[in-house]
Order: structure tokens, then sequence, then C-alpha cells
């Protein structure tokens, strides 16, 4: 199972960040969640949010209102839209691949390498 | 402010054990949700170390282990190598935010 996200590296504020995952190795629509985790530069990891095969998705409250994942209709990617983004959304952006939400599966088990997204004018 | 509060730092030197701790509430370890670690190298994406509060992936050294006691949980290494040295992150799903959540981080320095 191999990930890669992709998407602009920059992004003006107030504006939407968009980024994609391109997933390889196995069918999105078969089983297990697709999810994002960010990480601000030099901080800890933050969950954003993830979509379940079925089409269910889950976000962190902090983030609920300004998140969306979704599932391209070719099934072999996942995206994520977030809006009105601040200088606070500067962060490496991960997507990610785990088991459940709160089992002893629901790990992390497959990442992308990252993207940076700086929020600049 | 993490949900899970991990120590900034810990130290040891080559061949020492160390512990990492991972502390929760009723609403996330207490309520019986299993603990995830993560190791991070400088410059690398996290890479699942103990899953279910205590087992390892295939590849991971049994140096590793995890364990789970009411709201807290532990990443123990026994015979540090210099190679440990990254960050050390523990998930687990909290029911009042109704996602997932991680502790804050911990950088492990191998003297």
């Amino acid at each position: 199972v191999q990930l890669q996200e992709s998407g602009p590296g920059l992004v003006k504020p107030s504006e939407t960040l968009s980024l994609t995952c391109a997933v390889s190795g196995y069918s999105i629509s078969s089983a297990y969640f697709w999810g994002w985790i960010r990480q601000p530069p030099g901080k800890g990891l933050e969950w954003i949010g993830s979509i379940y095969h079925s089409g269910n998705t889950y976000y962190n409250p902090s983030l609920k209102s300004r998140a969306t994942v979704s599932v391209d209709t070719s099934k072999t990617q996942f995206s994520l839209k977030l809006t009105s983004v601040t200088a606070a959304d500067t962060a490496m952006y991960y997507c990610t691949r785990h088991g459940g939400m709160g089992g002893s599966i629901a790990y992390f088990d497959y990442w992308g390498q990252g993207i940076l997204v700086t929020v600049s004018s | 402010q993490s949900v899970l509060t991990q120590p900034p730092s810990v130290s040891g030197a080559p061949g020492q054990r160390v512990t990492i701790s991972c502390t929760g509430s009723s609403s996330n370890i207490g309520a019986l949700y299993d603990v995830h670690w993560y190791q991070q190298l400088p410059g690398t994406a996290p890479q699942v170390l103990i899953y279910g509060n205590s087992n390892r992936p295939s590849g991971v050294p049994d140096r590793f282990s995890g364990s789970k006691s009411g709201t807290s949980a532990s990443l123990a290494i026994t015979g540090l190598q210099a190679e440990d040295e990254a960050d050390y992150y523990c998930q687990s799903y909290d029911s009042s935010l109704s996602g997932v959540v991680f502790g804050g981080g911990t950088k492990l320095t191998v003297l």
C-alpha cells in the first residue's frame, strides 16, 4: 500500500487548501478509514478527519466547520479541503490509512511522505 | 494543550532503559480505548511502533514494549541505541470529542 499527497505548497490567507492523496496497492472502497493528519513545523500531530470506505466521515471538532474529506469517484484517491485558512494552518499534511476509530486496530498503519503547505500572502 | 499528556523530553545512555508516559482521562484511555505509539525519525513520517496497547507490528524490535493501566499508558525502550533518537507520540480515541487524539510528543535523546 502506498499513499502520495499532492497539491499546492502555498495558499493565501482566507483561501481554501485542497490536497489529494493517491492510493495504490489497495482499493479505498474495500475497507479501512482514510484520513488526514497535520503537523505544524516543530510541533505535534493533529488528526483532521477521516472517511470510512462506506463514505461516512469523521472530523476533529476543532476543524469540523472548515474541513471536508471526500473520496474521488475513481475510488483511487481521496481529498481534503480546508476553508478560510490562516497562518495557523501552515503544516506538513499527511494522508493515512487506519483500521478504526477507537479499537485495537484504530492505528495509522500507512502514511504518505507528507506535503508542506504554507499559508502566506 | 493536547488531550493526552506526554513529557516533552526524555534521555538515556546507550544500553539503558527509558519509559515515556501518556496520561489521559476517563473519556479516552480510562474509557478502555486502546493506545497506539508512533516513532517519528527526523524528516520522516511517523511509523507505528506499538498498537492495541502492547502489540508490536512485524519488524519492530522487542526492545520496544507498551503497557496500559487506568488512565495512563507507557512505552518502554530497553537497550537504548543511537538510532532510537526520535520523537514518540501516543494516540487514542476520546469519546467526549468523538475523535482521534494524540499526545504532544516526547523527544528521546540518546546521550
